[in-house]
């Protein structure tokens, strides 16, 4: 069985602050996809990230960082210098390598970005 | 291109009535997906589909009927809509174990 758990159910935000997200996975297998998607207030769901379990290394694109830690099987996502455009659901999911029908989603954490 | 197309967008059923929620992609997607989200939970995964003519069931299948005729169409059907599928619906496809593609998804409403 596999889960994933994000454990801050919301966050707010002043504009321009950084602000990490934080994803918590568990799984019994060797190989797997880790995602992160942004569900904006207009309900559709956006694909960030995918990162390989063979993959440790950071990732930075833009205003956005993730970091994958194998060791403590997390895969946190951090946004740098937020912004009111970045308030959203944000969702971490998991899936086994080769098994597209178990996609796994943590139930998400709601940012509040302010001005 | 338009990506994955739900319809559609909103949705009033009565108990016991039935309806089929469309879903249709033109990117050549060999798999196709149905979940449903509930208000703060993920996605749970309902009926997926690996091609044309081939179905399985997802972590909560019951009260839900799926066909893929064709590549581009993964229909849901709901037979006897009870309250307790009121939700978000998604579609989504993808290319294997590629990043899946969402719809924007239908909003059911079962009274």
């Amino acid at each position: 069985a596999q889960k994933v758990t994000q454990a801050q159910t919301e966050i707010s935000v002043v504009e321009k602050e950084d602000v990490t997200l934080d994803c918590v996975y568990e799984t019994r297998d060797t190989t797997y996809y880790l995602f992160w998607y942004k569900q904006p207030p207009s309900g559709e769901l956006v694909f960030l990230i995918r990162r390989n379990s063979f993959d440790e290394q950071n990732e930075i694109s833009g205003r956005y960082s993730w970091n994958f830690q194998k060791s403590t099987s997390s895969f946190n996502f951090t946004i740098t210098a937020s912004q009111v455009v970045d308030s959203a659901v944000y969702f971490c999911a998991l899936m086994p390598t080769g098994t597209a029908s178990k996609l796994t989603f943590g139930t998400g954490t709601r940012l509040q970005v302010t001005l | 291109n338009a990506g994955v197309t739900q319809t559609p967008k909103f949705r009033i059923l009565k108990i016991g009535q039935s309806m089929t929620l469309q879903c249709t992609q033109d990117m050549n997607h060999n798999y196709m997906y149905w979940y449903r989200q509930d208000p703060g939970m993920g996605l749970k995964l309902i009926y997926y589909s690996v091609g044309a003519g081939i179905t399985d069931k997802g972590e909560v299948p019951n009260g839900y009927n799926v066909s893929r005729s064709t590549t581009e169409d993964f229909p849901l059907r709901l037979e006897l809509a009870a309250p307790s599928q009121t939700s978000v619906y998604f579609c989504a496809s993808s290319y294997s174990t590629q990043p899946q593609h969402f719809g924007d998804g239908t909003r059911l409403s079962i009274l």
